[in-house]
């Protein structure tokens, strides 16, 4: 079984600025992926940055950064530059191995407001 | 990049009737689907894995005679919402996996029963 724990149901960020979103998991997967999606009010779900369990390197896309924290089961987003577009929900997922990789577990997401 | 769509976008029946969600994967085929349940300002909840040519295989507490879900093609898996009752109304949102192991997500389906 596998739990997503967001803590901060809302956050603000002032654009340009940066911003971190956390996220603790738990699961008894020996190995996992870990995911951070966006959901603008458009509800559509956007892959923002996809970790696996295996590799010790953070991984990085472009603005967006995660720290991999696997000891303590954490998994945080940070945004840097933020931008107006990046208001939206965001949301922490684990998934398992292999079969079920894609069997996704969310957190329960964290609006994020960007203010101009 | 790939495009899953879901249609329709926005329904609303009547309590008692049942209502069906396609989703498609228009420019790739997609042996995996899913469907996630969203309530208003909550998370995504898995409800089962489609699989083309199988039976679903639904997670525990989602009854598989209440949400029907059929994957005849490669392309398009089906969510029947069977004798739909308000406490049904929802955003249903799905996702289908790609050869390379890519995932994509619908735009979802709010359902509104009366």
């Amino acid at each position: 079984a596998q739990t997503v724990t967001q803590s901060q149901p809302e956050m603000s960020v002032q654009e340009a600025e940066t911003v971190t979103l956390s996220c603790t998991y738990d699961t008894s997967e020996s190995n996992y992926y870990l995911f951070w999606y966006k959901q603008p009010p458009s509800r559509q779900m956007i892959l923002v940055i996809r970790q696996e369990a295996y590799k010790q390197q953070n991984a990085t896309e472009n603005r967006f950064s995660v720290n991999f924290q696997k000891a303590a089961k954490s998994f945080s987003l940070k945004i840097s530059d933020s931008q107006l577009g990046d208001t939206a929900m965001y949301f922490c997922a684990s998934g398992g191995s292999g079969a079920g990789s894609y069997q996704l577990t969310f957190g329960k997401g964290t609006k994020l407001s960007v203010i101009p | 990049g790939a495009v899953v769509s879901q249609h329709p976008s926005w329904v609303i029946c009547k309590s008692g009737t049942s209502v069906k969600i396609e989703c498609r994967s228009l420019d790739f085929q997609a042996t995996t689907m899913f469907w996630y349940r969203q309530f208003p300002k909550q998370s995504l909840m898995l409800m089962a894995t489609s699989n083309e040519g199988s039976k679903a295989t639904y997670e525990q507490g989602v009854e598989k005679d209440k949400f029907l879900i059929n994957h005849a093609s490669l392309t398009l898996s089906t969510l029947t919402v069977t004798s739909a009752h308000p406490e049904d109304s929802s955003f249903y949102i799905c996702s289908a996996l790609d050869i390379t192991g890519e995932l994509f997500f619908g735009e979802g389906s709010r359902l509104t029963v009366l």
